[in-house]
């Protein structure tokens, strides 16, 4: 386990329809964060967990945002009914017990929607 | 609320010269504090950190960062530029008197190396 792999790496989609991306930390790491990051500005906190609790969800964007880590290993990002919005890069890190420092981010999934 | 400002969206140098991206952060507790470098389609990669050790701070590819509290500044400088150290670099604060850990990142500094 050499990183963080985040699946697909680019997501072209229509307005309106629903996407899913999928995160898989480092496998010894607890935490998972999930960070959107547009054109021109640095990565926003959207929402964590530690290993399959999501301990904060209120930086979500909308409710139209979710996201699982239904067994404590990878998890998934799930955005129903696309905006134009939305389109953006989004990242994922993990961390052992969120120590300083200790993030490994992935290479993101940019989505697009037309 | 913690937060952090980055003085410059664009910074260009020539190869071979120093480089100084400036970042200022707020913080209500003793903040840990970040710099991380991004390379087209690549990922974010830690440069250097402070977590309340030493003063400054040494990372990785030569670059270093003064942490000063009276001037609230965290400053990253490189003596002297490479072409491949063309990148956008976030400076970064963890919310470490939080649970959450979670890190709020600068606005970011483009930096061009000319030749």
């Amino acid at each position: 386990d050499t990183g963080v792999s985040q699946d697909p790496r680019h997501k072209i989609t229509k307005r309106g329809q629903n996407v899913t991306f999928r995160c898989d930390p480092i496998s010894e790491h607890n935490r998972l964060y999930w960070y959107r990051q547009t054109l021109g500005q640095g990565p926003e906190f959207l929402t964590y967990f530690q290993n399959e609790a999501q301990l904060e969800k209120s930086r979500l964007l909308s409710d139209r945002f979710s996201a699982e880590r239904p067994k404590g290993s990878f998890s998934t990002l799930e955005i129903q009914r696309t905006e134009q919005g939305d389109s953006a890069m989004y990242l994922c890190a993990s961390s052992l017990d969120g120590r300083a420092g200790g993030y490994t981010f992935g290479s993101g999934t940019r989505l697009t929607v037309v | 609320a913690q937060s952090v400002t980055q003085l410059d969206s664009h910074v260009s140098v020539s190869e071979g010269t120093p480089v100084l991206l400036r970042c200022n952060y707020s913080s209500s507790y003793s903040p840990s504090l970040f710099w991380y470098v991004q390379h087209p389609n690549k990922g974010l990669q830690l440069l250097l950190k402070y977590t309340s050790a030493a003063t400054l701070v040494k990372g990785i590819n030569g670059f270093e960062a003064e942490f000063k509290k009276s001037e609230t500044s965290f400053h990253l400088t490189k003596p002297s530029a490479h072409m491949s150290d063309a990148a956008e670099y976030f400076c970064v604060v963890s919310d470490r008197d939080t649970g959450r850990r979670a890190l709020t990142f600068g606005s970011g500094t483009r930096l061009q190396v000319q030749p």
